[in-house]
């Protein structure tokens, strides 16, 4: 299994444009997860799905949308890039009541100038 | 809701010293709880986890924890560490499947291993 895969690994985007982030898992996990982390700050949920079809808003949604149409993946949409997105993000999955251990993605990179 | 407190920002040790790594959660209702460890420029790695049974929890590279409900803690220790085991360290919570499965993190402790 390669297990939580993100890309891209890096980006740089200019204030006011849009990009997708990817994330897709390979072991059939029915819930995934969006995380930013910021320098001291810990991680923070951004959103989270339950399943296909099934999304909801975690801690810090503001400027983010997702969507879940298969269970393999959970893109974050950024529309109308701000500094303040300037972060890390960590996609992650988990296999709920048999597994209940959240597995995380390698991470994107993205600074906003 | 639940939270996460680290009590150290920065940990700093000499190598072969051991170390204890502060967490305190609260919550309203019985958790699972985690430690993750992330070294410079890398994702999250588990060390270890607590999720029910025994309230001494082994994980990797010698690392483990203990569960204390009646404090709300979940300390994790080392007996002696090594320069290699310099990284952040978060504790994590999550209310089970009520809650989905979501994790509440700390704001992590760096640890730092000193020759």
């Amino acid at each position: 299994n390669a297990g939580v895969t993100q890309t891209p690994k890096f980006r740089i985007l200019k204030i006011g444009q849009s990009m997708t982030l990817q994330c897709t898992q390979d072991m059939n996990h029915n819930y995934m997860y969006w995380y930013r982390q910021d320098p001291g700050m810990g991680l923070k949920l951004i959103y989270y799905s339950v399943g296909a079809g099934i999304t909801d808003k975690g801690e810090v949604p503001n400027g983010y949308n997702v969507s879940r149409s298969t269970t393999e993946d959970f893109p974050l949409r950024l529309e109308l890039a701000a500094p303040s997105q300037t972060s890390v993000y960590f996609c992650a999955s988990n296999g709920g009541l048999a597994v209940p251990m959240v597995d995380f993605g390698p991470g994107t990179r993205l600074t906003v100038t | 809701a639940q939270s996460v407190t680290q009590l150290d920002s920065q940990v700093p040790v000499f190598e072969e010293a051991p170390v204890e790594l502060r967490c305190n959660y609260s919550s309203s209702v019985s958790v699972y709880l985690f430690w993750y460890v992330q070294y410079p420029n890398q994702g999250l790695q588990l060390l270890l986890k607590y999720l029910s049974g025994s309230t001494l929890v082994k994980g990797i590279n010698g690392f483990e924890a203990e569960f204390n409900k009646s404090q709300t803690s979940f300390h994790l220790r080392k007996p002696s560490v090594h320069i290699s085991d310099t990284a952040e360290y978060f504790c994590a919570v999550s209310e089970g499947g009520g809650s989905n499965y979501k994790l509440t993190f700390g704001k992590g402790t760096l640890l730092t291993v000193n020759p």
